[in-house]
């Protein structure tokens, strides 16, 4: 079955760190871009990261650039989000996403809360 | 940032009427290798997005044919030909020509 399925999401201190992953299976997870975006409660969704087939491209919406940290395991087919220097703004569910062109594969997200 | 600006934001509609959403970006969405890269989701309720259209009018697999994407440049429309119950949900437009990647607002859409 092709898959994402995303974890390490939680409650989070303002000023700390986590980290997520993604698992992909069902497709060649080498030869595609992968990407992270976020949905704040009740709000929109954002774009938040991308990173080329072999990882020598990364891509960062603004308000991230410099805390967030997006890579990848083509030997494990998984994809990283490591969040640093967390705000109560970057409190959402966070969903991994095949593509970046035309994002055609969501996994079922994971909820990040930044709060004392 | 392209921003992408959807109307209406709330769409209520009778069961078996059409419904359409518009979708504009502030810059044209022709990408260098000639494509054009607006893609519609729909997201159900506590569900994750899912596409229903990409490259402006290509419909993915299982989507059904009511529903339709049209446009070029910076103006862009979905049309549901007839909603029906399970159509209820939010829906977005999204760039995937320009970093970062921009979404519309959302359109809601509900029966009446």
């Amino acid at each position: 079955e092709v898959q994402l399925v995303g974890s390490g999401g939680g409650l989070v201190q303002p000023g700390g760190s986590l980290r997520l992953s993604c698992a992909a299976s069902g497709f060649t997870f080498s030869t595609t871009w992968m990407s992270w975006a976020r949905q704040a409660p009740g709000k929109g969704l954002e774009w938040v990261a991308s990173i080329k087939e072999d990882g020598s491209d990364k891509k960062y919406v603004d308000s991230v650039r410099g805390r967030f940290t997006i890579s990848r395991d083509n030997a494990k087919n998984s994809l990283d989000l490591q969040m640093n220097s967390l705000r109560a703004e970057d409190t959402a569910v966070y969903y991994c996403v095949r593509g970046v062109v035309s994002p055609g594969l969501w996994g079922q997200g994971t909820l990040v809360t930044v709060s004392s | 940032d392209v921003v992408m600006t959807q109307s209406p934001l709330s769409l209520p509609v009778t069961l078996g009427q059409p419904a359409s959403i518009s979708c504009r970006s502030s810059q044209s969405l022709v990408h260098s290798d000639g494509n054009t890269y607006l893609i519609w989701f729909q997201q159900r309720p506590g569900q994750s997005p899912r596409r229903l259209i990409y490259k402006v009018s290509n419909r993915d697999s299982g989507v059904p044919d009511r529903f339709s994407g049209s446009g070029s440049g910076t103006d862009f429309t979905l049309k549901i030909s007839r909603v029906e119950a399970e159509d209820v949900g939010v829906y977005y437009c999204m760039q995937g020509t320009h970093w970062p990647r921009t979404f519309g607002q959302g359109t809601k859409v509900e029966i009446k």
